[in-house]
């Protein structure tokens, strides 16, 4: 049982290189969001999604794109790297939606990523 | 904004002794989560207190809710040098359920 698989581990771009984060889980989970994590700023909301193709803004959406094409996948696009994405990226995944909010969050490890 | 903040920011403590954190938070909540990450890791969830509930327990932990002063607290009773990690507070805000993260409290056990 894999849980919230989140690849690559590590990577470094160049400022206005795009790329794209990989989220999967294996536990049918309908709800899935992405969150970056900054030093003593505690992880702030970036997109989240209720299900296959419905998608939303969090707290930081700006400068990222999101689609959820399958259950599985939530997949985070960088559209043109800037310095100040330089941070640590989780995905996270909860059964359940609406009123079944009462679950928690299961997590990736986590991609770091720096900008130069 | 945070809608959580935890309190000490760190902590620092010896194997045997209890270790307390506390969370406060800003707006009406229909959950509030602990998690515990450790170093280079996801977050882990540890205990989840429903707005309606004034105490719960897990193991060695005691997660408490005071809704009329918007504020939690976390015990680790007989903390053990595995405890070291850092302890987040999550609070479950809308209809969907989003959580929002305190900064979090970095705890140390030594041996």
């Amino acid at each position: 049982n894999a849980g919230v698989t989140q690849t690559p581990k590590f990577q470094v771009l160049k400022t206005g290189q795009s790329m794209t984060l990989q989220c999967a889980q294996d536990m049918n989970h309908e709800y899935m969001s992405w969150y970056r994590q900054d030093p003593g700023m505690g992880l702030r909301l970036i997109h989240y999604s209720v299900g296959a193709g419905i998608t939303d803004q969090g707290e930081v959406p700006n400068g990222y794109n999101v689609s959820r094409s399958t259950t599985e996948d939530f997949p985070l696009r960088l559209l043109s790297a800037a310095p100040s994405q330089t941070s640590v990226y989780f995905c996270a995944s909860r059964a359940g939606t609406g009123g079944a909010y009462n679950s928690p969050l299961h997590f990736g490890n986590g991609t770091r990523l720096t900008v130069t | 904004s945070q809608q959580g903040e935890e309190d000490p920011q760190a902590l620092s403590i010896q194997e045997g002794e209890n270790a307390t954190m506390n969370c406060s938070y800003k707006t009406s909540i229909n959950n509030l989560q602990w998690y515990r990450q450790n170093s280079g890791r996801g977050l882990v969830h540890l205990i989840l207190i429903r707005s309606n509930e004034r105490e719960k327990h897990s193991g060695r932990l005691r997660v408490t809710l005071d809704t009329s002063k918007k504020s939690s607290s976390l015990l680790i009773t007989a903390s053990r040098a595995a405890d070291t990690a850092s302890y987040f507070c999550a609070t479950a805000y809308d209809s969907w359920g989003k959580l929002q993260f305190g900064a979090g409290t970095q705890v140390v056990v030594t041996p």
